[in-house]
């Protein structure tokens, strides 16, 4: 069925490096995507978003790319820090609803 | 306060007992959304309003499940009849209408626990 996964559950990264997060997703009419950080005991907060009509969006050291083509999404984190270790979900939307599908997470652990 | 709130934090009941949450959204968010979260899980859809009216019910987990947004502002979350499987996190979220306005912000959830 149509869902939105992640291929890694656990993710180790030194401080200072980069990560990258990925994400399958399986509706080629999905046109928005987004992606949240949860740390533990609360609830996701926002990080960065695209819409299918987009390959790259950037933010304050992140970045966001699209690759329709293989309905790809992935998070990279750049001079990953302490603070950046939580739980990363990729989440899409279609239809007039609007409602999130979330996948089942990764956790970024970072290493001092 | 601009954030989602969400109360209690923490509600701890005894199985077959009602219970019931309450999100307060931001203020000029027309749109307020439920999920539920357990452990090691993305947060799972349950139902969402515009204003006052529920616009998709059809994923609420079962008859037990209710909810209402009486007067388009803060809403509230009930189940009956509470069993060991609705242990859970269940969160809230709010955003603005727009075609492109996908401003969804969450709240830091009720932890619900089923004794």
């Amino acid at each position: 069925g149509e869902s939105v996964g992640l291929h890694l559950p656990t993710l180790s990264v030194q401080e200072g490096d980069n990560s990258i997060i990925n994400c399958a997703y399986s509706n080629s009419a999905s046109d928005y995507f987004i992606w949240y950080k949860q740390e533990s005991g609360k609830g996701p907060q926002f990080i960065i978003d695209i819409r299918s009509n987009m390959d790259k969006r950037q933010g304050q050291r992140v970045t966001v790319l699209l690759n329709k083509t293989v309905k790809h999404l992935s998070l990279q984190i750049a001079a990953t820090q302490p603070g950046d270790s939580a739980v990363y979900f990729c989440a899409e939307t279609r239809g007039a609803g609007n409602m999130l599908t979330f996948g089942g997470g990764t956790r970024l652990m970072v290493k001092p | 306060d601009t954030g989602v709130s969400q109360n209690p934090r923490h509600k701890i009941t005894k199985r077959g007992q009602n219970v019931t949450f309450r999100c307060d959204p931001i203020s000029e968010h027309n749109r307020l959304y439920w999920y539920r979260q357990t452990l090691g899980q993305g947060p799972e859809f349950l139902t969402y309003f515009q204003n006052e009216a529920q616009l998709e019910k059809s994923r609420l987990l079962s008859d037990r499940f209710s909810a209402e947004r009486p007067k388009g502002s803060f809403s509230t979350l009930e189940i009956q009849r509470t069993e060991q499987g609705d242990s859970a996190m269940y969160l809230c979220a709010s955003r603005p209408t727009g075609a492109w306005s996908y401003g969804y912000t969450f709240g830091s959830g009720t932890r619900l626990t089923v004794v």
